[in-house]
């Protein structure tokens, strides 16, 4: 079981549709959790991180279920620009260096 | 704003050669890390360095080194190079925040291929 999983998708929504992307972990003690957006060709920037108490940016809402392990990112009101890959990441350990990054979903929204 | 620059974007090399990949970031970051990501894998960490001089293995090191001479400054080195290490190389930074919170910061990429 690879340590952190996501459904590679692709996702092919029309904009404006609402967009949900899971994603699970495997080590109970993960500390934190982000999620990063890469655009094609281009390299991995934090999209936002994750808290235990989930948390909003704008159309973004990202969750966090320990006692699942599996955090989620709730996509609003799709736009055009938010085609991209999604790659969810766990830092299994407090301090740690070794983050985890996931395969990554990838995102397309059509006109 | 944070900057992460590697040396080459794109970069051709023959089976057996010594390759060198520089990467420069501007922000006095202590952490430095080298993945490569390849298609349905994600990125793979291949080392990581959290001081000058200081490297630990990720967990794909085989067959790459790295140096870490000044803060700054993370190579990577592919002693002899193969076609299974044809990939997309990302050098990234961070700080070292309690509970792993940093936000690592990505260089742009170097396309490797190896013929």
């Amino acid at each position: 079981r690879k340590e952190v999983e996501q459904d590679p998708g692709p996702f092919n929504v029309p904009e404006g549709a609402t967009v949900a992307f899971n994603c699970t972990y495997s080590n109970s003690a993960s500390q934190s959790f982000f999620w990063y957006r890469q655009d094609c060709r281009k390299e991995p920037k934090l999209l936002m991180s994750v808290y235990s108490s989930g948390n909003e940016d704008g159309r973004f809402t990202a969750q966090l279920n320990r006692a699942s392990q599996y955090i989620s990112l709730l996509i609003r009101d799709s736009k055009l620009s938010d085609s991209a890959t999604y790659l969810c990441v766990v830092n299994p350990r407090t301090g740690g260096f070794k983050t985890i990054f996931g395969a990554g979903t990838r995102l397309f929204v059509k006109a | 704003d944070v900057k992460v620059t590697q040396s080459s974007r794109y970069l051709v090399k023959r089976t057996g050669e010594k390759v060198f990949l520089e990467c420069v970031q501007d922000m006095d970051h202590e952490n430095m890390f080298w993945y490569r990501q390849d298609p349905g894998l994600g990125l793979r960490l291949i080392y990581f360095s959290y001081d000058v001089k200081m490297k630990e293995k990720g967990d794909i090191p085989e067959g790459y080194s790295v140096s870490r001479e000044k803060k700054e400054r993370f190579s990577l080195i592919l002693e002899s190079a193969s076609t299974n290490q044809t990939s997309m190389y990302l050098c990234a930074s961070s700080l070292s925040l309690a509970g792993g919170r940093e936000t690592q910061y990505f260089g742009p990429g170097t396309r490797l291929l190896v013929l």
